[in-house]
C-alpha cells in the first residue's frame, strides 16, 4: 500500500503540553502537508513543507522533513483543548498525476483540560 | 460563504439502490477531487478533474461515476449499492499548480443496510 503510517495513533495529553506527531512516507515526495479534522468534519490543511525544506514554522505548529529518512513530525507547542482532533499527513509524489495526495493513517490527538 | 460543500450530509439506503452526492466549491478552483474515508479513518483518493477533465482515477468499481457539469462542480453517482460503500465521502477542491492545498468539504456519511 502507498498509504503512510503515522504515529502514535492516538496521543493523550494535558493542556499546556506539546504534542509530536510522527509521519513515514514511501516513495519520493514534492512536498509534505499536515491536515486536521475535527470529529465529524471535513479536513482541514495545516502547514505544507517542499521536499527541499528542512523545517517550518505556523504559529505553535513546527514541522520538519527528513528526505532521507522519509519521514516528518509535526509539533503543536502549549496545546489547548481546541486541538483536540485527528492529524494526518499527506504527500504530493513526483510525476503521475499533479497534486495526487496520499494520506497518512492519522494521529488522534485529545488535550485534556 | 461556505467554500466547499456537499449534499446531502447523511444518506442511508438500501443495498442496490443508485445514490447520488452533490459537490459545490465557490473558491474559483479549477481541480476537484472525490475521497473517501472508512471506519479505520484511512482516506483514499477516488478521483480529481480538472475542467471538468478525468486526470486521477484511482482503483475504484465502474458502478462509482463521477460527473462534472462545470469546473465548480462535481458529483458522484454510485450504482448497486454495496454494504462495503459504507463510508464518509469527501469532496476537495484545488487550484493546479503544484505545491497546493486541496479544501474539503464537510463529508457526507453514507450508510448502506
Amino acid at each position: 500500500s502507498q498509504q503512510g503510517e503515522e504515529d502514535p495513533q492516538a496521543l493523550s495529553i494535558q493542556e499546556g503540553e506539546n504534542a509530536t506527531m510522527n509521519c513515514s512516507y514511501k516513495t519520493s515526495i514534492n512536498n509534505l502537508q499536515w491536515y486536521r479534522q475535527n470529529s465529524g468534519r471535513g479536513l482541514v490543511h495545516l502547514i505544507l513543507i517542499r521536499s527541499n525544506e528542512r523545517e517550518k514554522h505556523s504559529g505553535r505548529l513546527r514541522v520538519t522533513l527528513d528526505t532521507s529518512k522519509k519521514s516528518s513530525s509535526l509539533l503543536i507547542t502549549a496545546s489547548r483543548a481546541a486541538d483536540t482532533a485527528s492529524y494526518f499527513c499527506a504527500t504530493e509524489g513526483y510525476g503521475g498525476a499533479t497534486n495526487k495526495l496520499i494520506f497518512g493513517t492519522g494521529t488522534l490527538l485529545a488535550v485534556q483540560p | 460563504d461556505t467554500a466547499v460543500s456537499q449534499t446531502p450530509k447523511y444518506l442511508v439506503t438500501q443495498m442496490g439502490n443508485d445514490k447520488s452526492i452533490k459537490c459545490e466549491q465557490n473558491l474559483g478552483h479549477d481541480t476537484m477531487y472525490w475521497y473517501k474515508q472508512d471506519s479505520k479513518k484511512f482516506l483514499k483518493i477516488m478521483f480529481s478533474y480538472n475542467n471538468k477533465e478525468l486526470i486521477i482515477n484511482e482503483t475504484v468499481p465502474n458502478r462509482f461515476s463521477p460527473k462534472s457539469p462545470d469546473k465548480a462542480h462535481l458529483n458522484l453517482h454510485i450504482n448497486s449499492l454495496e454494504l462495503g460503500d459504507s463510508a464518509v465521502y469527501f469532496c476537495a477542491s484545488s487550484v493546479t499548480n503544484g505545491r497546493v492545498t486541496q479544501y474539503f468539504g464537510p463529508g457526507t456519511r453514507l450508510t448502506v443496510l
